[in-house]
């Protein structure tokens, strides 16, 4: 069975950079798919926030090019995303999944705040 | 960016009855593959997010043949033919065909 698995802190100060890690059991991420971050925001509003492909190469939502970095370690069947220079507005919660999103972790919720 | 607009954005919906949403985009979904990526999300209070629906009218394997997707173009509709206590949440249309992928506002489903 896939299984994915968010991880990182709760809380993070304005300015500063947000780092999280999506391990994934029951698949190995270089076999295939893309393999994304997307964020629900408080209320409902949800956003794609890029993904990493099974080869590595990565393709980012343009509303956060110059401040997301998604990457991998092969060796421990992990992705992970970085957000830098984060504000209030990047509270929300975080989710990894699976390209056709039939495969979502449970989702870590970060709030930015000093 | 496509623009998915979900209406309604609440619903209220007694057991047994019947629900409908509609999903629309701003530009055709129809990709280069000739296939169609809109998918319908449901997430529970307290859960992530659960694909029903996938390439518009696919079913996922565990969902309830209660629940159906139609529509083609810029045009989708999830229907549920009689609303079960197991349904209330929040339902997004979610489209995999253009980049960025785009969610809709999402429309809350509660129980009357």
């Amino acid at each position: 069975e896939i299984q994915l698995q968010e991880s990182g802190p709760g809380l993070v100060k304005p300015s500063q950079s947000l780092s999280l890690t999506c391990s994934v059991t029951g698949y190995t991420i270089t076999s295939g798919y893309d393999w994304s971050w997307i964020r629900k925001f408080p209320g409902n509003k949800m956003e794609w926030m890029g993904y990493i492909s099974y080869s590595g190469s990565t393709n980012y939502n343009p509303s956060l090019k110059s401040r997301i970095s998604i990457t991998r370690d092969t060796s421990k069947n992990q992705f992970f995303l970085q957000l830098n220079s984060v504000t209030t507005e990047d509270t929300a919660t975080y989710y990894c999944a699976r390209w056709g999103f039939g495969y979502w972790g449970q989702g870590v919720m970060v709030t930015v705040s000093s | 960016d496509v623009v998915m607009t979900q209406t309604p954005v609440s619903l209220s919906v007694a057991i047994g009855q019947p629900a409908s949403i509609s999903c629309k985009s701003s530009q055709s979904l129809v990709g280069t593959s000739g296939k169609t990526y809109l998918n319908w999300l449901l997430q529970r209070p307290g859960q992530s997010p659960k694909r029903l629906i996938y390439l518009v009218s696919k079913l996922d394997s565990g969902i309830p043949d209660r629940f159906s997707g139609s529509g083609s173009e810029t045009d989708f509709t999830l229907k549920i033919s009689r609303v079960e206590a197991d349904d209330l949440g929040v339902y997004y249309c979610l489209q995999g065909t253009h980049f960025p992928w785009t969610f809709g506002g999402g429309t809350k489903l509660e129980l009357k």
